[in-house]
């Protein structure tokens, strides 16, 4: 597609369910990153991934988060056992090869909204 | 860390300036500045490479102080586009695995 693509882009979910949150980067490029941003905050870093590879793990808040990304495309992350603190929007971001014409350049997605009642 | 911007806050009328800071306690390689209007994805605006090279956008300039880690991101001649919040990111890395977004700073243009 022309952009980077998230699914859904609003969730509501119940306390201790599990939810899954779907990015589809701008095709060609392999970095991959997830932001999330509470209500009227910044962006807070979650997680890298270079290739299928996610060499800097060390934003993601608990374990109860993970990612993962397949065929150096499509990323899930998935929040398990959700809690109320992990309500936000779920931001993801791809970028194309370094020394491109505007190197680092980072293209957003709309976001997922999760919603944990 | 997180980087360190301000004001956190301005309100400008159409054709003012204003300048926004960020400062890091760590050095840096390269500072990203993006805009995010309300309940819209964060567009890039312009990234500040070590070594003095910018590249992005026309109307709008920043400079990087490399010794002091610090960029300042000027808009001048404000046009009510211009109104949202505007956040400074920072690598450490010079790889950009790691942008490290700072707490935002609202701005808003009014006639």
């Amino acid at each position: 597609g022309a952009g980077v693509s998230q699914s859904p882009s609003n969730k509501v979910t119940e306390k201790g369910k599990d939810v899954e949150l779907r990015c589809d980067p701008i095709s060609g490029h392999t970095a991959l990153y997830w932001y999330r941003q509470s209500l009227g905050q910044g962006l807070e870093f979650l997680i890298y991934f270079q290739g299928n590879s996610a060499p800097d793990k060390s934003g993601l808040p608990s374990d109860r988060f993970s990612a993962e990304r397949t065929g150096g495309s499509v990323s899930t992350l998935t929040i398990q056992r959700t809690q109320q603190e992990d309500s936000a929007v779920y931001l993801c971001a791809s970028r194309g090869p370094l020394g491109g014409p505007v190197t680092g350049e980072l293209f957003f997605g709309e976001g997922s909204r999760l919603t944990v009642l | 860390q997180q980087p360190v911007q301000s004001p956190q806050a301005v309100i400008l009328r159409e054709g003012e300036d204003a300048v926004i800071n960020c400062s890091s306690s760590k050095a840096l390689y390269s500072v990203h500045w993006y805009r995010q209007k309300h309940g819209e994805a964060p567009v890039f605006l312009m990234i500040l490479l070590k070594g003095g090279e910018q590249k992005g956008h026309e109307k709008i300039s920043a400079s990087f102080n490399e010794k002091k880690q610090q960029s300042s991101l000027y808009l001048t001649a404000s046009q009510l586009s211009y109104s949202g919040t505007y956040f400074c990111g920072t690598d450490v890395t010079g790889t950009a695995s790691k942008l490290t977004f700072g707490t935002g700073t609202r701005l808003q243009v009014t006639l």
